[in-house]
């Protein structure tokens, strides 16, 4: 296993901008989520995939925020007209339930998103 | 809808003795509990899991208690030492679908 990548680490943005975040998991890993954490909170689970197909999405999630997972390996999450209250890190995560050992969440190192 | 929640914020011991972390869950149906740790400016780290079938889980230092009739869950870790420093996060999910974290307590080990 080669870990999860999440590209850019960090991102700083004027508001109203559009931001696009890219996750690479886990090869193999046929699911794949994506979460928001904010300054002493836990992460806060945004939406999930398995291979393609996207299974949910939080209530919380605006229509701004849109995720893809197109050939079900790397996922894209994007942002559009960015809001200071955007700003957070955003974690990706993959697992692989019906391994045993794979059943966790495997987590990339996330990028953090400053909105100006 | 806060379904896991870690009511204590902070937490000190000191090198060599135990750090008992909490965590409660509202859900009923949760069947599958993980705790995790997180350093700063990096992602969450998998530590140990324990399934809704058993009631305590050991590996090495760390070990998971699960008490089904509380909804509570806790983490021992023995003996502490200063690397274990750093947020930990317990997490819920039913059949392995999406998973609940609780806000995370923070550790701090004295040496």
């Amino acid at each position: 296993d080669t870990g999860v990548s999440q590209d850019p680490r960090h991102k700083i943005t004027k508001r109203g901008q559009n931001v696009t975040f890219r996750c690479d998991p886990i090869s193999e890993h046929n699911r794949l989520y994506w979460y928001r954490q904010t300054l002493g909170q836990g992460p806060e689970f945004l939406t999930y995939f398995q291979n393609e197909a996207q299974l949910e999405k939080s209530r919380l999630l605006s229509d701004r925020f849109s995720a893809e997972r197109p050939k079900g390996s790397f996922s894209t999450l994007e942002i559009q007209r960015t809001e200071q209250g955007d700003s957070a890190m955003y974690l990706c995560a993959s697992s692989s339930p019906t391994v045993l050992g794979r059943e966790k969440l495997f987590f990339g190192s996330g990028t953090q998103l400053s909105v100006l | 809808d806060q379904q896991v929640k870690q009511n204590s914020p902070s937490l000190s011991v000191q090198e060599g003795r135990i750090s008992i972390l909490n965590c409660d869950y509202t859900n009923s149906m949760f069947d599958y509990f993980l705790w995790y740790k997180k350093y700063p400016a990096e992602g969450p780290t998998f530590l140990i899991s324990i399934s809704s079938i058993k009631d305590k889980n050991e590996d090495g230092r760390f070990t998971v208690f699960l008490n089904k009739s509380a909804k509570h869950l806790s983490l021992h870790i023995v003996p502490s030492q200063p690397g274990d420093s750093a947020v930990y996060f317990c997490a819920a999910s039913v059949n392995f679908n999406k998973f609940y974290f609780g806000s995370g307590t923070k550790l701090n080990v004295k040496p």
